[in-house]
């Protein structure tokens, strides 16, 4: 069974500030790790994802995030926000067999100061 | 690449009327499309896996005769909600992955269904 926990349904940051979304994963195989974001009323994009080698996975838009096995974690960062960064971001998991499913967790809001 | 288009992307219709949605993948061939609910605030709760040529996959708890799923063609998968209640307003989003590849799912932008 896989599942996504991320902490903080809510994250506030000022522009220019360092942007770091939290996600712990839960799965029985080798994982398949995504992040998505989401603009208001509009579908999902993929912002980046983690099949196998390197651990830290650079994606769009100046974002990325480093798998750590150890810590059972794939947090997204970005080290300056932009005012255009403000989304709804998911994390998700899938396993390694080819399954299909995706896993989401709950999602984080994003909002940048001015 | 891997572009997912959605048709239409808002409806309203009143309850007891049946609503189809379409999802197409514009520049690749999808064996396989998923459908996808949100709630407000919520994540996406996968709902179906449908195959082309195959019937579809239902999660637990999805009622494959509320929610019919059509995978007749390569490019085209169609989600009709039958008999609509307001219940079942909602996001709902597919997406398809790329043949031969295994992990990335593109999504569509989505369709919000409001039943009166």
């Amino acid at each position: 069974a896989q599942s996504v926990t991320q902490l903080g349904s809510h994250v506030s940051v000022s522009e220019g500030a360092l942007v770091l979304l939290r996600c712990n994963y839960s799965s029985s195989v080798p994982p398949y790790l995504f992040w998505y974001v989401q603009y208001p009323n509009q579908g999902l994009q993929l912002l980046l994802k983690y099949t196998t080698g390197a651990t830290l996975v650079k994606g769009i838009n100046g974002f990325e995030a480093e798998f750590k096995k150890s810590e059972t974690s794939f947090h997204l960062t970005k080290p300056s926000a932009h005012m255009s960064d403000a989304a709804e971001y998911f994390c998700a998991v899938s396993d390694q067999t080819g399954a299909n499913n995706l896993f989401f967790g709950t999602g984080t809001r994003l909002t940048v100061i001015p | 690449g891997a572009v997912v288009s959605q048709h239409p992307s808002r409806v309203i219709c009143k309850s007891g009327t049946s609503v189809k949605i379409e999802c197409r993948s514009l520049d690749f061939q999808a064996t396989t499309m998923f459908w996808y609910r949100q709630f407000p605030k919520q994540s996406l709760m996968l709902m179906a896996t449908s195959n082309e040529g195959s019937k579809a996959t239902y999660e637990q708890g999805v009622e494959k005769d509320k929610f019919l799923i059509n995978h007749a063609s390569l490019t085209l998968s169609t989600l009709t909600v039958t008999s609509a209640h307001p219940e079942d307003s909602s996001f709902y989003i597919c997406s398809a992955k790329v043949p031969r590849t295994t992990d990335t799912q593109y999504f569509g932008p989505g369709t919000r269904l409001t039943v009166l």
